[in-house]
């Protein structure tokens, strides 16, 4: 596609249950990212894929949070047993490559709102 | 931890006056910086970015930058704003060493031009 892709981009669930957010990278970008924006927190990094691997995870907030990228494309990024807290954003990025002197491009995020 | 400052949280100006837009990082390494800008109801997208070189960098829309070492800051200048330039602004820098090209973001500030 023309740019990066997410699904859904809104989604309410109740406290408890799991979600999974969906990214299309842009075609031909190794590298792929998640990040979190919420309200008076700014956008945190999550984690890093490069190709199919995450060699950075430190962003994960805790161990409901979990991701993968298949095919070097697609990525789901899965929270179990939703909180209120987890209620923000959800931003993918992707870029050519991992390197840093490339320009990273968003989607439009997901909107997780947990009731 | 490295982090990234913007000092304004809520900037309001009338068409045609001049914005600066603070941002300062705490990372005393090789760094790469950027300027993001996210319009209403739209993904983020890159202002201008600088990697090496001339400090002062310009990017799209008539927005600029300067990168002063000395003082950790990149702020974002534009000598005559209009309406349309309501958005909210994020500064990210990341490591010039780091091979995920991870960003990390300050806390964004939102810009509101009165027509």
């Amino acid at each position: 596609g023309a740019g990066v892709s997410q699904s859904p981009s809104n989604k309410v669930t109740e406290k408890g249950k799991d979600v999974e957010l969906r990214c299309d990278p842009i075609s031909g970008h190794t590298a792929l990212y998640w990040y979190r924006q919420s309200l008076g927190q700014g956008l945190e990094f999550l984690i890093y894929f490069q190709g199919n691997s995450a060699p950075d995870k430190s962003g994960l907030p805790s161990d409901r949070f979990s991701a993968e990228r298949t095919g070097g494309s697609v990525s789901t990024l899965t929270i179990q047993r939703t909180q209120q807290e987890d209620s923000a954003v959800y931003l993918c990025a992707s870029r050519i490559r991992g390197n840093q002197d490339t320009e990273a491009f968003f989607g439009q995020g997901t909107r997780l709102t947990v009731v | 931890a490295q982090s990234v400052s913007q000092h304004n949280h809520h900037v309001i100006l009338s068409e045609a006056a001049s914005l600066e837009l603070g941002c300062n990082y705490s990372y005393g390494g090789t760094v790469n910086l950027f300027w993001y800008v996210q319009y209403p109801g739209q993904h983020l997208q890159l202002l201008l970015k600088y990697f090496s070189g001339d400090p002062l960098v310009k990017g799209i829309k008539g927005f600029e930058a300067e990168f002063i070492k000395s003082k950790f800051s990149f702020n974002l200048r534009k000598p005559s704003v209009q309406w349309s330039d309501t958005a909210e602004y994020f500064c990210a820098v990341n490591q010039g060493s780091s091979n995920t090209g991870k960003l990390i973001f300050g806390q964004g500030t939102t810009l509101q031009v009165k027509p």
